[in-house]
């Protein structure tokens, strides 16, 4: 299996802008995660989906975020506009069950 | 709320001595427990984890993890750090009480260190 991927790796922009990122999970697995990682905040949830379903979104960070999830293989992020604050690594992961959760490579934003 | 808290930044140790990276953590209900490794530009690498049993999880890379539910910690070991073992650590948790509470919550995260 090819993992979690996501795309782009690296994204840069201007303020502004319509950024979106892109996960596609392991296949079969029934529950997707988007985590932000900053050097100030850490790591931390956004929102996640199980079975295709937005579960908990409490921790997207204002209006200016949306997820959606339409299908089992594929989910997008996207902020619009975008702001230089939201210059984050944004993570992926899927997870079969209650199991662990495998993450992708992540993509690196630049808000400029 | 749950939370996790990895009160060392950074950890060092010699290439051959045993390594420990230390975690706490507070749930409502039982814990679901996790560690993480993250190398430079990559993203996390699943190690262990604790679900339920022996108190002793073994994982990948020759770590292991120590589940004490009285001292409400789980804390990384490896019996001979490699230089290789070099990276940035992650405790997780999880509440197995449902409700939605779904998501791992993270510590900031230990930097590894190993000197040769």
């Amino acid at each position: 299996d090819a993992g979690v991927i996501q795309s782009p790796r690296h994204e840069v922009t201007e303020m502004g802008q319509e950024v979106t990122l892109r996960c596609k999970p392991i296949s079969g697995h029934n529950s997707l995660f988007w985590y932000r990682q900053t050097m100030m905040r850490g790591l931390e949830l956004l929102i996640y989906f199980n079975n295709n379903v937005p579960i908990d979104d409490s921790g997207m960070p204002e209006d200016r975020f949306s997820a959606k999830m339409p299908n089992a293989s594929f989910s997008t992020l996207k902020i619009q506009p975008s702001e230089p604050r939201d210059s984050a690594v944004y993570f992926c992961a899927s997870r079969y069950g209650q199991h662990e959760q495998y993450f992708g490579p992540g993509t690196r934003l630049t808000v400029t | 709320a749950q939370s996790v808290a990895q009160p060392e930044d950074q950890v060092n140790v010699a290439e051959g001595n045993p390594l420990t990276v230390k975690c706490t953590y507070s749930v409502s209900g039982n814990p679901y427990l996790f560690w993480y490794v993250q190398y430079p530009n990559r993203g996390l690498q699943f190690l262990l984890k604790y679900i339920t049993g022996d108190n002793l999880v073994k994982g990948s890379y020759g770590f292991e993890a120590e589940f004490n539910k009285s001292q409400t910690s789980f804390h990384l070991k490896k019996p001979s750090a490699l230089v290789s073992d070099s990276a940035l650590y992650f405790c997780a948790v999880r509440d197995d009480s449902g409700g939605g509470a779904d998501g791992l919550t993270f510590g900031k995260g230990t930097h590894l260190i190993i000197q040769p």
